[in-house]
Parts: C-alpha cells; sequence; structure tokens
C-alpha cells in the first residue's frame, strides 16, 4: 500500500531563511499530491495541488516540486516569518482513491 | 463563506460510554469526510459520503464506529463503546467534487473535536 514519508523531527530555521520540507511516497506515482498547513488546535488548511505532469507550482512565497523519477515533493517557503511556523501536511490519493497524509513537519521559525 | 463547523469542540468520556460528533459542512459541498487523527500522526481517513451515500468506510471500526449523512448535508459521528485508544481529534472535512473521482478537490477542515477517553 502507498506510504508517505516525512521527517517527523521539527524544522527549525531563522527569520528570512528558506525552509525546505520533504515529502517522499513509496509505490506508485499519485495523479498530484497536496499540501496543507496545521496550526495547533485547528484543523488542515490547504495550500497548493500538484499534479503529476508538473514539475513545479507557486503561490505567492509557497513553491512546491514534484519529482516522479525520485518519489518525491518538496516544499519551500522563502522569505520564511515566525507567523509560518506551523505543521505541514503532504497528502496525496492511494490506490482506492483516498486522500492519506503523511505525519507532518513541524516548522518552527524563529526571529 | 461559512466554513465547515463541528461540535463538540472538546469531549471527555470515560471508556465503554458513547460519543457522538456532528458536522456541518459549507453548502454546496457533495463530498463529506471524517477523519480520525492521533496526536503527533497525520489525519487517518474514517469514512468517506458522497452526497448521502457512502463511497469508502473500509478504516471505520463498525463494530463500534457509525456514521450517517442524512439528506446529503450535516453528518454525525458516533462511538459506542469508546475505547481507550479512541482519544484522538476527529476532523470533518467537505469538498466540492463531484461524480465518483470525488477526492480529485481540494478539503476544508472544522476545527475538530478533541476527545479524551479515560
Amino acid at each position: 500500500s502507498q506510504k508517505i514519508e516525512q521527517n517527523s523531527e521539527a524544522l527549525n530555521i531563522q527569520e528570512g531563511k528558506t525552509a525546505t520540507l520533504t515529502c517522499n511516497y513509496t509505490n506508485y506515482s499519485p495523479a498530484y499530491l497536496q499540501w496543507y498547513r496545521q496550526d495547533p488546535g485547528r484543523g488542515p488548511v490547504f495550500l497548493l495541488l500538484i499534479r503529476e505532469n508538473e514539475k513545479e507550482k507557486r503561490k505567492e512565497r509557497l513553491k512546491v516540486t514534484f519529482d516522479t523519477t525520485l518519489k518525491q515533493s518538496l516544499f519551500h517557503i522563502t522569505a520564511s516569518q515566525p507567523a509560518d511556523s506551523a505543521t505541514y501536511l503532504c497528502a496525496l490519493l492511494d490506490n482506492t482513491d483516498k486522500l492519506i497524509f503523511g505525519t507532518g513537519t513541524r516548522l518552527q521559525v524563529f526571529p | 463563506e461559512a466554513g465547515v463547523a463541528q461540535s463538540p469542540r472538546y469531549k471527555i468520556i470515560e471508556k465503554r460510554q458513547s460519543v457522538a460528533f456532528w458536522c456541518n459542512p459549507i453548502s454546496g459541498h457533495a463530498t463529506l469526510y471524517w477523519y480520525q487523527q492521533i496526536l503527533g500522526q497525520g489525519p487517518k481517513l474514517l469514512i468517506q459520503f458522497q452526497n448521502n451515500g457512502v463511497v469508502d468506510d473500509s478504516q471505520l471500526p463498525k463494530d463500534r464506529f457509525s456514521a450517517e449523512r442524512l439528506k446529503g448535508v450535516d453528518s454525525t459521528l458516533k462511538i459506542q463503546p469508546a475505547k481507550l485508544e479512541d482519544s484522538a481529534v476527529y476532523l470533518c472535512a467537505s469538498s466540492l467534487a463531484h461524480g465518483t473521482s470525488a477526492t480529485n478537490e481540494k478539503l476544508f477542515f472544522g476545527s475538530g473535536t478533541q476527545l479524551s477517553v479515560l
């Protein structure tokens, strides 16, 4: 079955730097992959969707890449701010068309 | 537009008791999902509805969990009897998606119900 791997260790970076989070999957490449942000005590909030035929997607300070050869998506936040501190979840469809989520990576941006 | 509404926000019960959660999705959203999120883990899909029909409930522990979506709008998720391992946040989400491939859309989540089973 499809598995998603995200770094369970928190990522700590300084304000202004670029944060890069990794999402690896184990089996077949999904039709698309999504990234969500989750703040403590809140539900996930959709950020970006990237399709398998797209190499890169951008939205303001966010950039997502999708490498079906490496079975990996990278999520970048440029010029990071303390307000970007949250847990970021990767999600994709499994082979039964269910949207499955990774465990998420917690990002902490220090002033 | 109004988001996904869930209640209650918190619930504390003893094991073997029953509990129910309520969800009101975004108006016009055909697909509704219930996810379970255990502390430190990602959300795990329990059940997915398309209008008032069940699309997938393969990960729902049917001996104790039940869910319904009457009239294709609101939904309730029930646990009876609860176990200690059911302690988690129960998230409801909805999406616009229509048709058989209902997950080809972004999900809108509610704030969840935090359940503690003692």
